[in-house]
């Protein structure tokens, strides 16, 4: 079954800097990468998606970035603020499938601090 | 508004009791999964309904856990004879193809 490894767990960052945290996948037939931010007692929410066919995508201050050959995708959080301090999750799924779900392989998460 | 209400929001039972959560779309989805998490990890599958029909399974539900989706909206997961090892939110979430939207959870305690 499908793996994904996220990195790192922890991440502290000074307002107004750029934050990145980094998957790597393991299934080569995942073609479906949803970022979440989950904050303190929410649910998981989904903030950026990417799709294997497409290399990059952004969003105002969000990018998502996927390397297909390497099976790894990361995101980029620009000019952070204190809202986005939350936990952070990676996932993985194969997407599309006709009759089939798809359901989503999480990494483990990532504790995103934004420091005034 | 991701469109899926769960109830009840919060559950504390005793360790052998029998649970029962409850899962509602807002509007019609026919792809309706249950996720669990525990403290500090990410979500994990376990199981998916495509309208009425539980497609899958996860080697995580045990035969203690039972979801049914009759009629292809709501869901209820069912857990019997509950363990401590049980307490986790209870996570639904709806989705087409690709997206999935989750709903706001159940917390279940088992003491």
């Amino acid at each position: 079954g499908e793996n994904v490894e996220q990195h790192p767990s922890t991440l502290s960052v000074q307002e107004g800097d750029s934050a990145v945290i980094k998957c790597t996948y393991s299934d080569s037939a995942s073609n479906y990468f949803p970022w979440y931010k989950q904050e303190l007692g929410k649910r998981p929410q989904l903030i950026i998606d990417i799709r294997s066919n497409v290399g990059e995508k952004k969003d105002q201050r969000i990018a998502v970035t996927l390397n297909k050959t390497a099976k790894h995708f990361s995101l980029h959080i620009t000019e952070t603020q204190p809202e986005d301090s939350a936990v952070y999750f990676c996932a993985a799924s194969r997407g599309g499938l006709t009759g089939g779900g798809n359901k989503l392989t999480f990494g483990t998460g990532t504790q995103l601090k934004v420091e005034l | 508004d991701t469109g899926v209400s769960q109830n009840p929001r919060h559950k504390i039972t005793k360790r052998g009791q029998n649970v029962t959560f409850r899962c509602d779309p807002i509007s019609e989805h026919n792809r309706l999964y249950w996720y669990r998490q525990t403290l500090g990890q990410g979500p994990e599958f376990l199981t998916y309904f495509q309208n009425e029909a539980q497609l899958e399974k996860s080697r995580l539900l045990s035969d203690r856990f039972s979801a049914e989706r009759p009629k292809g909206s709501f869901s209820t997961l069912e857990i019997q004879r509950t363990e401590q090892g049980d307490s986790a939110m209870y996570l639904c979430a709806i989705g087409g193809s690709y997206e999935q939207y989750f709903g706001p959870g159940t917390r279940l305690t088992v003491t």
